[in-house]
């Protein structure tokens, strides 16, 4: 049962164009949203979140959309740089608890 | 602060044999969560610690599998036996829970049973 899924499981992006990458999730008492990022061989690096009293949030080049209705976020990487190049993964966390549930991950390439 | 650190960062094993996965945690966090990176499922989490107990093992796949939190910065998981299903790469994360935290992850280690 993936409570959190992304559905792509890659991604290719011209550099200096937009990446957008996608996440659902099915529970509802989610109320806390990561996005993290992965290099090969490395542990995964936390990138930005968002809470579910908002709908936005920014962090430089990184944009995060939360639509609650739809239990849908996307994260928005603009404009993409070739040291995007990595996977990311969405997680969602339910209010009062501690656990992240993690998505597949989707791998993004920033072709030059 | 070195981050979490994790031993061994690649371990190759026959099916059969015991294996031991080690983690320190950052100094001062108190939640510890070991994950288990596969292809179909991504980042499954296996069972997490807070304040050294555990909390939650709903994710440990078997009864081959154990985890224990003897102290605030050190942890272990054990499989015994392991066998090829096994093959996986193993994060141990941690955080300290006040509101909201990001868990910060270690490098990994690469499971390999043959």
């Amino acid at each position: 049962d993936q409570q959190v899924k992304q559905n792509s499981p890659s991604l290719s992006v011209q550099e200096g164009r937009i990446s957008i990458l996608n996440c659902d999730y099915t529970n509802s008492m989610f109320d806390y949203f990561l996005w993290y990022k992965k290099y090969p061989a490395e542990g995964p690096t936390f990138l930005i979140s968002i809470s579910s009293i908002k709908d936005k949030n920014e962090d430089g080049r990184f944009t995060v959309f939360l639509n609650k209705s739809a239990k849908h976020l996307s994260l928005h990487i603009v404009p993409s740089q070739p040291g995007d190049s990595a996977v990311y993964f969405c997680a969602a966390m339910e209010k009062g608890a501690q656990k992240l549930v993690f998505g597949q991950g989707t791998r993004l390439t920033i072709n030059p | 602060d070195a981050g979490v650190i994790q031993s061994p960062r690649h371990e190759v094993t026959e099916m059969g044999q015991e294996v031991t996965l080690r983690c320190k945690p950052i100094s001062g966090h108190n939640s510890l969560f070991w994950y288990r990176q596969t292809m179909m499922r991504g980042l499954e989490l296996l069972i997490y610690f807070n304040n050294n107990v555990p909390i939650d093992d709903s994710g440990m796949p078997e009864d081959r599998f154990s985890a224990k939190m003897p102290n605030a910065s050190f942890s272990t998981l054990k499989i015994q036996p392991s066998e090829p299903r096994d093959s996986a790469v193993y994060f141990c994360a941690s955080s300290f829970f006040l509101g909201r935290a990001e868990a910060f992850f270690g490098q990994g280690t690469r499971l390999t049973v043959v």
